[in-house]
């Protein structure tokens, strides 16, 4: 198993542009998840997703959006990139049982966003 | 989910245990604790978790006191490759929102060579 892979590894964004963060997993995780971590502090929940068809914010979404429309696939999209976006994103996924198992989280290794 | 606190960094000499200490004195009775370290530009990596004993396994032991208020991660034999941040995460059992991990800013553990 490949686990959780993302592409980009690293893109610079001029203001205002957009593009999509990708993150497939292959674990056959029913949860997924997308975080940013910005230099020197821990990671910030953007959005999750507890199926396919369903997904919900966390604790910072604005300016993001997602869909999830595969067990497999989790995209992160940035409509108007902004200074304030710059950060490294990572994408994780989960099995989801509601028993009380590991149930980790397991993450791919990031994508290192720079909006100029 | 409950708050947690921890030492912002702490050194150990290669081949010692290190003890990383982790406050969550908020916490509630089926509240987890879980243990998360991420190694510099890589993403986290769960090491061990446990409700009210201690717990062992291949990673590190954690210790929870009875009061269920504070806890140890234990890694009995450090080595350079353990530098890391720590992460001390406590949360819900089950799914949806209680899945969520709230990330505090850890402990940076320099293993000294």
């Amino acid at each position: 198993n490949a686990g959780v892979t993302q592409t980009p590894k690293f893109r610079i964004l001029k203001i205002g542009q957009s593009m999509t963060l990708q993150c497939t997993q292959d674990m056959n995780h029913n949860y997924m998840y997308w975080y940013r971590q910005d230099p020197g502090m821990g990671l910030k929940l953007i959005y999750y997703s507890v199926g396919a068809g369903i997904t919900d914010k966390g604790e910072v979404p604005n300016g993001y959006n997602v869909s999830r429309s595969t067990t497999e696939d989790f995209p992160l999209r940035l409509e108007l990139a902004a200074p304030s976006q710059t950060s490294v994103y990572f994408c994780a996924s989960s099995p989801g049982t509601s028993a009380p198992a590991r149930n980790e989280q397991f993450f791919g290794p990031g994508t290192r966003l720079t909006v100029l | 989910d409950a708050k947690t606190t921890q030492p912002p960094s702490m050194d150990c000499a290669e081949g010692r245990a290190a003890n990383l200490p982790c406050n969550h004195s908020t916490i509630s009775g089926n509240e987890y604790v879980y243990w998360y370290r991420q190694i510099h530009s890589q993403g986290p990596q769960y090491i061990i978790h446990g409700l009210k004993n201690n717990e062992t396994n291949e990673m590190a032991s954690l210790i929870i006191t009875e009061d269920r208020k504070s806890s140890t991660l234990i890694l009995p034999h450090a080595t350079l490759r353990d530098t890391a941040v720590y992460y001390c995460i406590v949360r819900g059992r089950g799914g949806g929102a209680t899945n969520k991990l709230i990330f505090g800013t850890g402990t940076l553990l320099a293993v000294q060579p």
